[in-house]
């Protein structure tokens, strides 16, 4: 069973860059197959995805967010990671790792780690 | 303001169906499957159908989705108070190049 955790401050700064670590167990990143993503929710809001990474260092961003995000993936740990920079507090949301598989046409996340609140604020 | 469009809520009685829609245009759902989500209050979401109609190992069979041109929907049989959750639809936009979701349905058993 692939389990997901995220990890990271809680409380960022505004102007400051975000950091969270998602750590997979149950299954390694090298093997491929699939994506790693990060999706975050504002609170109450609907989901927003950020990006995904593959275990090749390949990465894609929603074009909403691509000027600021950058994931990044150390396959040694089994671990990816989000940096956002520049936050404001329109940022402020639960963010969530997912595994994301992607095929022609098809397109879904099975795996989701429990989530981890961000907050920014001064 | 989402991509896919659903109910903002929907309600039913205990032992009864209901359905919830996920409309989108042809560079979305038209064109790409859909995958749609169940989210507890609290938790994070969970995959319910993908491929449209597919259901996960251990996700029970009154679970349905489905798929019409540019609409998909989710059907839910034989109610259950622990079915009370937020539902979301999924896919891919090929004119956005994004991930898209819906803006969630609550789902109110009465």
């Amino acid at each position: 069973q692939v389990q997901l955790q995220e990890s990271g401050p809680g409380l960022v700064k505004p102007s400051q860059t975000l950091f969270l670590t998602c750590t997979v167990s149950g299954g390694s990143i090298s093997s491929g197959g699939y994506y790693w993503s990060w999706i975050r929710q504002h609170p109450g809001k609907g989901l927003e995805w950020i990006g995904y990474i593959y275990y090749s260092g390949s990465t894609y961003y929603s074009p909403s967010l691509k000027s600021r995000v950058t994931i990044s993936v150390d396959t040694s740990e089994n671990q990816f990671s989000l940096k956002l920079s520049s936050v404001t507090a329109a940022d402020t949301a639960v963010y969530y790792c997912a595994r994301e598989t992607r095929a022609a046409g098809a397109h879904y996340f099975d795996y989701w780690g429990q989530g981890t609140l961000v907050t920014v604020s001064s | 303001q989402s991509v896919l469009t659903q109910p903002p809520s929907v309600s039913a009685a205990p032992g009864q169906k209901v359905t919830i829609s996920c409309s989108g245009s042809s560079s979305n759902i038209g064109n790409n499957y859909v995958s749609w989500y169940q989210q507890l209050p609290g938790t994070a979401p969970k995959l319910l159908i993908y491929d449209n109609n597919r259901r996960p190992s251990g996700i029970p069979d009154r679970f349905s989705g489905s798929k019409s041109g540019t609409s998909a929907t989710l059907g839910i049989t034989g109610l259950q108070t622990g079915d009370e959750a937020d539902y979301y639809c999924g896919t891919w936009d090929s004119s956005l190049s994004d991930v898209v979701f819906g803006g969630g349905t609550k789902l109110t058993v009465l």
